[in-house]
């Protein structure tokens, strides 16, 4: 089962904070945070773990509300080198295959 | 990133041809992944590699066929494409499938075009 990310696109000035959502209507063993740039490979973020376990990387962090099977990513005071596409996958048992969401386009501008 | 690499990065080909796809992975990693990316679309999972086998085949037409020799190589060989299977094409890898959850790393891709 796609998982839904929201917002699709969304465009922000230097400095400014935006949250990337992620949603699933199957219960989730982890989700996957990966950034890809224009051209490029996706990058891997953080995996969260069930058990609604927060972390961080920089000044990009994230959360997974196990009740309401969503995953949420915090991009704080975004720098320019933040504009990507934004990739969630999850994950619905431990071994199973990622299933990824459909991107949100980040846009950082000066 | 070197971790991942693939060639060849372009590849245009005829609906007649035979043509394969190479990745190779130097991060000591025992799975492998193709994956499909077309333009507005999910990354979709193709084929899955644990220790050499195949694990998953996501339903995959048999005009494409995954080759795994060894846990640092793998091949995507490709017959009779149609239009649609024009995309990128992503080779990715990540410690094991089993037991766990584990990041991947992706490949730059190849840029398929069928003409």
């Amino acid at each position: 089962q796609q998982p839904v990310q929201s917002p699709q696109a969304v465009i922000l000035r230097e400095g400014e904070d935006a949250v990337i959502n992620c949603s699933s209507s199957k219960a989730l063993y982890s989700v996957h945070w990966y950034r890809q740039k224009h051209g490029e490979a996706p990058v891997f973020l953080m995996i969260l773990l069930k058990g609604g376990e927060q972390k961080g990387h920089e000044k990009i962090s994230a959360s997974f509300n196990e009740k309401k099977q969503q995953s949420s990513l915090y991009l704080t005071a975004s720098q320019l080198s933040y504009s990507g596409t934004y990739f969630c996958g999850t994950q619905e048992t431990s071994g199973s295959r990622l299933t990824f969401g459909e991107g949100t386009q980040l846009t950082v501008n000066p | 990133e070197t971790g991942v690499t693939q060639t060849p990065r372009h590849l245009v080909m005829g609906m007649t041809n035979k043509k394969s796809l190479k990745c190779e992975q130097h991060l000591g990693h025992n799975a492998m992944y193709w994956y499909k990316q077309s333009a507005k679309k999910p990354l979709e999972l193709m084929f899955v590699y644990n220790f050499k086998e195949q694990t998953e085949n996501n339903s995959v037409p048999s005009r494409f066929s995954p080759e795994c020799p060894n846990s640092s190589h793998l091949f995507l060989h490709l017959h009779t494409l149609q239009p649609e299977d024009s995309a990128l094409y992503l080779c990715a890898s990540s410690q094991r499938t089993s037991g766990g959850s584990y990041e991947q790393y992706f490949g730059p891709g190849t840029r398929l075009t069928v003409t």
